[in-house]
């Protein structure tokens, strides 16, 4: 079946510097992509969005590539601190199918001090 | 005040046996819905109710059954608990069926013995 999927269960940087989490979507028909942070024990929190028309967005610290040729999304936070550790999950909507998201694997972020 | 709220927060029981999660918003959104995530992280979209009525039911066992008494409430009654039932159950709302942005709840971890 069609999935969206993530190249890395676990990605560790350092404070201060740039995290890059990868997405690979397998879904042609979808239309808009997510973002989300989980924090351990807590429900996962919306960070950004992009519509398949764009290929760039750009959120506080955040920002949001899409790459519809290779069917890739990555997220890249800036600067990152201790509070991003978190496990961030991709997201994409295929059109037609209005509030049914379907989520990626995860990716583990642990930022070393 | 907590914007989606859900109860109980910790859930252990037998096999067998039947049980309810409460969720409630008070955010005023039209849309509300019950995701599960396994021990792998993985999250999957149960059900979602937009104005109180069924709008996505995946492939879930009926012994799942959702209810909305309203917009602001989505409850969740599982029959015959199964040891594979076990996971974090997480209540989540929007203020439309389109928009990929869900308010999460913390979770319900049901644990079935």
């Amino acid at each position: 079946g069609e999935s969206v999927g993530l190249h890395l269960p676990t990605l560790s940087v350092q404070e201060g510097d740039n995290s890059i989490i990868n997405c690979a979507y397998s879904n042609s028909a979808s239309d808009y992509f997510i973002w989300y942070k989980q924090e351990s024990g807590k429900g996962p929190q919306f960070i950004i969005d992009i519509r398949s028309n764009m290929d760039k967005r750009q959120g506080q610290r955040v920002t949001v590539l899409l790459n519809k040729t290779v069917k890739h999304l990555s997220l890249q936070i800036a600067a990152t601190q201790p509070g991003d550790s978190a496990v961030y999950f991709c997201a994409e909507r295929p059109t037609g199918t209005a509030s049914k998201l379907t989520f990626g694997t995860g990716t583990r972020l642990q930022v070393t001090l | 005040d907590t914007a989606v709220s859900q109860t109980p927060k910790y859930l252990v029981t037998q096999m067998g046996n039947d049980k309810s999660i409460k969720c409630e918003q008070n955010l005023g959104h039209d849309t509300m819905y019950w995701y599960k995530q396994d021990s792998k992280k993985f999250l999957k979209i149960m059900f979602s109710y937009n104005n109180k009525e069924l709008i996505i039911n995946e492939t879930v066992p009926n012994r799942f059954s959702p209810k909305s008494p309203d917009k602001a409430h989505l409850n969740l009654h599982i029959n015959s608990l199964e040891l594979g039932d076990s996971a974090v159950y997480f209540c989540a709302s929007s203020p439309t069926p389109v928009t990929g942005e869900l308010f999460f709840g913390e979770g319900s971890r049901l644990t079935v013995l």
